[in-house]
């Protein structure tokens, strides 16, 4: 069966620290992988997709990078924090089929001092 | 982006119906999903529905979909504490998800 990690599950960052979140899928290969963040516990905004190795899609403009240097392997990232950048960040997984839905890891609780 | 609107609040009694409602604005949305978050976790799916079918039944779940309104909602029959969470719908475009601001259920003892 499919799993997937994400850590670390909280973190405390000074602003203008460096960032790096990981998450990687288990059981599934050439998955699709999403990076989402959700700010006051409430909506989900897309910040970036990969539909497989080095192709990353930035959905907004913003602080934060992705990087996918293995199938299934996502990884998060700042050079510089902001306070802005305080959230809950979740990774989830799909297959390239029409019906897939969305899966996600536990999230990451950010919070950028 | 997309659009996907939801209520944000809706309280009910344990043993009563609720009913989550949300539009959406992408009529090539194929898929449609409700999920489910409980504090501090990330989101489970609850269900989902393909853009042709109307309804859907699953246990004491029923997704109805109003593709010509674009209108989605989420009957949870029975509900129960257990049930307080935020629920969320999202429509699938492309591979690409666009999730509501989720509608946070209270339910009352």
């Amino acid at each position: 069966s499919q799993t997937i990690h994400q850590w670390p599950a909280t973190l405390v960052q000074p602003v203008g620290s460096p960032l790096s979140l990981e998450c990687t899928v288990e059981g599934t290969s050439n998955p699709n992988l999403y990076w989402y963040r959700q700010a006051a516990g409430r909506g989900l905004q897309l910040l970036f997709y990969s539909v497989g190795i080095g192709q990353i899609s930035s959905e907004v403009p913003q602080n934060l990078s992705a990087s996918r240097p293995q199938d299934r392997q996502f990884i998060l990232s700042s050079k510089k924090l902001l306070l802005s950048d305080s959230g809950f960040y979740l990774c989830a997984w799909s297959v390239e089929l029409s019906y897939s839905p969305l899966h996600f890891g536990n999230g990451t609780r950010l919070t950028v001092t | 982006g997309e659009d996907v609107e939801q209520s944000l609040f809706l309280s009910v009694r344990e043993g009563d119906s609720s009913v989550i409602n949300c539009t959406y604005t992408d009529s090539s949305s194929t898929y449609l999903y409700w999920y489910k978050q409980e504090p501090g976790a990330g989101l489970q799916l609850l269900t989902y529905i393909f853009s042709n079918m109307d309804m859907k039944q699953d246990q004491r779940l029923t997704v109805l979909l109003n593709k010509k309104d674009k209108h989605l909602s989420l009957r949870i029959a029975d509900t129960q504490t257990g049930d307080s969470a935020i629920y969320f719908c999202a429509e699938n475009n492309f591979n690409k998800f666009y999730f509501g601001s989720g509608t946070k259920l209270n339910v009352k003892p």
